[in-house]
């Protein structure tokens, strides 16, 4: 099946840093990738969608300023949390939809995710 | 605005028993998915349901859809340890074509031997 990754897996930093995480589609072409975050416990909720060569689209709540992402190419979108706080330590999950597939057949691959402590 | 809502959010079964997870939605879907999630994990993709009455099986588990009442099961039979995971159904929104997933809150289920 369809292979996403993520970079990096888990990542600690210090409050008031930045952190880039990396998604990639690794074995297909992804117009559109899903930024979700996962408190845990909890269910996983979109933060945004992003899509290649177009400004991503923020769900209600998502401040774009915090969250930067850029999907430069169909096999790479990225997460920048800005200025991270604690209250910024979740588990952030990509996904990337297919191009290739037909829109009945149409199916999100999730990435292993990614781990974020601020300190 | 789509809604999913799953029940129970919690269970907790003997080996070998029957259960029932349940996903109902709140308005007309694409397509319907169940994903299992294990403690630190991703998310791994267990069952795409496209159409109505559409039943999909992988061992102990079996997933059906029933578009019209806006409802989706997830059957387990005979459970054992290993199924042990919280299970998540989502809910495809194609409003603007924008193919976005809804999630349910999670049925974490724990399967004692």
């Amino acid at each position: 099946g369809a292979v996403v990754s993520q970079h990096p897996s888990r990542v600690i930093c210090k409050s008031g840093t930045s952190v880039k995480i990396e998604c990639r589609s690794l074995d297909f072409q992804a117009t559109t990738m899903f930024w979700y975050r996962q408190f845990p416990k909890q269910s996983l909720m979109l933060m945004a969608t992003s899509n290649e060569g177009s400004k991503a689209t923020y769900e209600q709540g998502v401040e774009k300023d915090k969250f930067l992402i850029n999907h430069a190419s169909l096999t790479l979108s990225t997460l920048t949390v800005t200025s991270a706080h604690p209250e910024d330590s979740s588990f952030y999950i990509c996904s990337a939809r297919d191009r290739q597939g037909r829109p009945f057949q149409e199916t999100q691959y999730f990435g292993p995710g990614t781990r974020l402590l601020v300190l | 605005e789509l809604k999913v809502e799953q029940n129970p959010l919690f269970l907790s079964m003997q080996e070998g028993k029957n259960y029932t997870i349940y996903c109902n939605y709140s308005t007309t879907s694409d397509r319907l998915y169940w994903y299992r999630q294990d403690p630190g994990k991703s998310l791994e993709s267990l069952f795409v349901l496209l159409s109505n009455g559409a039943v999909k099986q992988e061992g102990r588990l079996m997933a059906s859809l029933d578009t019209k009442a806006r409802l989706s099961t997830l059957h387990i039979t005979a459970a054992v340890h290993d199924l042990s995971a919280t299970y998540f159904c989502a809910v495809v929104y194609s409003g603007a074509g924008s193919y976005q997933l809804t999630f349910g809150k999670g049925t974490k289920l724990s399967v004692i031997p």
